[in-house]
């Protein structure tokens, strides 16, 4: 079963400011990864998909990278209304098994 | 416009079922799947399962295999998942998304959530 790790737990970015993720899968997932944003009291929503392709509506700020087993979601400036939990998701071998989330706080 | 409405809150009782719905709206239902994604208290983002909306076929995530099953009604755009033998561990927001039609991949979009409580 593969295993999903992401880090930090938390990340506190000011406004403007860049915000780093990383999920790091214990297999190779090749591209089949996802990354959604939970907004609190939300459901989900789809940010990128197959480790890099934005989703519909999704704004440009956002962008995704890697492949294999290290992946990155990168947040280029910072908006207040991107406070939220991020979740990276793989969908390699017909599962769709998460990593455990990284909160990002405004500063 | 893509929309995914689910049942409403449930409570339940420990060793009972509990059968969630989903209804889909805005797309051709049996050219996309539905997976099934649960969300304990204050706990990360757990993978259930997955239907196709086209076969029927399906995929559950080893930890609930024997005690789900997802179904769906073509005539209604309407997909099922069913769980049984709840226990306290049960008790989440459980949520449909639409999914692709051959295997699980990405979930875009998701509907808006059914909290199943599971308490005595």
């Amino acid at each position: 079963e593969i295993v999903m790790t992401q880090s930090p737990v938390t990340l506190s970015v000011s406004p403007g400011e860049r915000a780093t993720l990383s999920c790091r899968a214990s297999q190779s997932v090749n591209t089949n990864l996802a990354w959604y944003q939970q907004k609190l009291g939300q459901a989900p929503r789809l940010l990128i998909y197959g480790a890099s392709t934005r989703a519909t509506g999704i704004p440009a700020r956002f962008s995704g990278s890697g492949s294999g087993t290290e992946f990155t979601l990168i947040i280029s400036s910072l908006q207040s209304e991107d406070s939220a939990i991020y979740y990276c998701q793989e969908y390699n071998n017909w599962r769709g098994t998460f990593g455990g989330g990284t909160k990002v706080e405004i500063k | 416009q893509v929309h995914l409405v689910q049942s409403g809150a449930e409570v339940k009782k420990p060793g009972a079922s509990v059968k969630v719905s989903c209804k889909a709206s805005g797309y051709i239902f049996s050219k996309y799947g539905i997976s099934w994604v649960r969300q304990a208290p204050g706990q990360g983002l757990e993978w259930m399962g997955w239907i196709s909306g086209y076969n029927d076929n399906t995929y559950y995530a080893q930890k609930v295999q024997g005690r789900v099953s997802m179904t769906t009604d073509t005539s209604t755009n309407t997909a099922y998942m069913e769980l049984w033998s709840l226990t306290s561990d049960d008790t989440a927001v459980y949520y449909c998304a639409r999914d692709q039609v051959g295997a699980p991949n990405w979930f875009d979009p998701w509907g808006q959530g059914t909290l199943v409580t599971v308490s005595s």
